[in-house]
């Protein structure tokens, strides 16, 4: 079974500009996740989708950030514009539902703001 | 919020066990997960108990919940170099599935 897949592996940008990363789920998985993972820390959330749709997204800071799952199933996670506070790894994840299953995570994505 | 709490470093001897403990603080939380993170690699989930339970074993692999004080511990019997990396505990409650990490335990096995 394919695992998630993410792209890009890394990515380096100066502040201000703008930046985009993909995710694709396991398949057949409903829910998808983006977590923020700053160095020396632990993953935290930034949103969730249930198919095509947001079940949270409390914790996205949305004047910069954005996201979308239209067909629900791949995902893409926007910075516009980025900030140097905004280096860090951005996993994705996918679970089967909603509803306390086990999440996968892909490797990642790298972001370095100069 | 939730927290969950975890040491920052351990380091053990080959051939040792390991003990990597966690503390939450949502009486709420229904699943407690240990997942481990390589280097350059994505959280590989490792096992999780379900908070009704105190001792889930899984080969190598104990974790034991005590639930009265919130405290959460995986241990790796027989260490390997290879399970050298940075352990996350982390705690799902009645709001939906979303996970809430502690700041992860780096392990580093001595030959």
């Amino acid at each position: 079974e394919a695992g998630v897949a993410q792209s890009p592996r890394y990515k380096i940008i100066e502040k201000r500009q703008s930046v985009a990363f993909w995710c694709n789920p396991i398949s057949g998985h409903a829910t998808l996740y983006w977590y923020q993972q700053i160095l020396g820390q632990g993953p935290k959330l930034l949103i969730q989708f249930q198919n095509n749709g947001v079940v949270d997204d409390s914790q996205l800071p949305k004047d910069r950030f954005s996201a979308e799952r239209l067909k629900g199933v791949d995902s893409t996670l926007k910075i516009q514009p980025a900030k140097l506070e905004d280096s860090a790894v951005y996993l994705c994840a996918s679970s089967l539902n909603v509803l306390r299953d086990t999440q996968y995570f892909g490797p990642g994505t790298r972001l370095t703001v100069l | 919020g939730e927290d969950v709490e975890q040491s920052l470093f351990l380091s053990v001897r080959e051939g040792d066990s390991s003990v990597i403990n966690c503390t939450y603080t949502d009486s709420s939380s229904t699943y407690l997960y240990w997942y481990k993170q390589e280097p350059g690699a994505g959280l590989q989930l490792l096992t999780y108990i379900f908070s009704n339970m105190d001792m889930k074993q899984d080969q190598r692999l104990t974790v034991l919940l005590n639930k009265k004080d919130k405290h959460l511990s995986l241990r790796i019997a027989d260490t390997q170099t290879g399970d050298s990396a940075i352990y996350f505990c982390a705690e799902s409650g009645n709001a939906g599935n979303m996970l809430t990490f502690g700041g992860g335990t780096r392990l580093m096995v001595k030959p």
